[in-house]
């Protein structure tokens, strides 16, 4: 299908695991981005990328780490996940700067236990 | 740096009543765009109106306009006769043109009464 989708849409899992969220677009978009969302803050950018292997930190990028080895592909890995980093995870992209919208995925609710 | 304020944490509409969400930003970028999100209890997030910062007309989107102040640095969303099914977060953004990454204000929540 065309778009972007997130894989899983529901996550669980424990202290100290890593943990892999997946994001995949058929736009060939060049911009790509990961957000997190908690209550009272909106979305806090985690990540983004301009093009492939292309990566720069975003407002909350402690204890995460992302790839993007192929345009279409995103993958956000919590290397030793935290209670703190439980929350609701949305991948977006977008074809140009400037002026067209972010398009987003469904998002990952992720809980860390 | 750049910041959007969203004051309202919750609104309340009656249904078929006009309702204005307002959006505050910051920014010393000379040009950049704005952005309106819909969030519904479903969780998708649903883009719903654009204004560039140097459009010379407030953008319109159906029952969606923005009320564009470039001086005052708001960017409020005003929806027209309101529906039950326009109950949900509403998230205002921004992006500097030559910038590459949005940024979001924390939302407010509106409800539409019946």
């Amino acid at each position: 299908d065309a778009g972007i989708t997130q894989s899983p849409r529901y996550k669980i899992t424990e202290t100290g695991r890593q943990v892999t969220l997946m994001c995949h677009q058929t736009w060939s978009h060049s911009y790509m981005f990961w957000y997190r969302q908690d209550l009272g803050h909106g979305l806090r950018l985690i990540y983004y990328s301009a093009a492939a292997d292309i990566t720069d930190k975003g407002e909350v990028p402690d204890g995460y780490v992302v790839s993007r080895s192929k345009t279409e592909n995103f993958p956000l890995t919590l290397e030793s996940a935290t209670r703190s980093q439980t929350s609701v995870y949305f991948c977006a992209s977008n074809p140009t700067g400037g002026d067209t919208e972010a398009f987003f995925g469904q998002g990952t609710r992720l809980t860390v236990v | 740096a750049q910041k959007i304020t969203q004051t309202q944490p919750g609104m309340f509409v009656q249904e078929k009543e006009a309702v204005t969400l307002d959006c505050t930003y910051d920014t010393s970028d000379p040009s950049y765009g704005l952005f309106w999100y819909k969030q519904p209890s479903s969780g998708e997030m649903i883009f719903l109106i654009y204004q560039g910062s140097y459009d010379q007309q407030n953008a319109t989107e159906g029952r969606y306009s923005l009320n564009f102040q470039k001086a005052r640095k708001s960017a409020n969303l005003v929806i027209s006769a309101s529906q039950l099914g326009d109950s949900a977060m509403y998230f205002c953004a921004m992006r500097a043109s030559y910038g590459q990454n949005f940024v979001f204000g924390p939302g407010t929540r509106l409800s539409v009464l019946p």
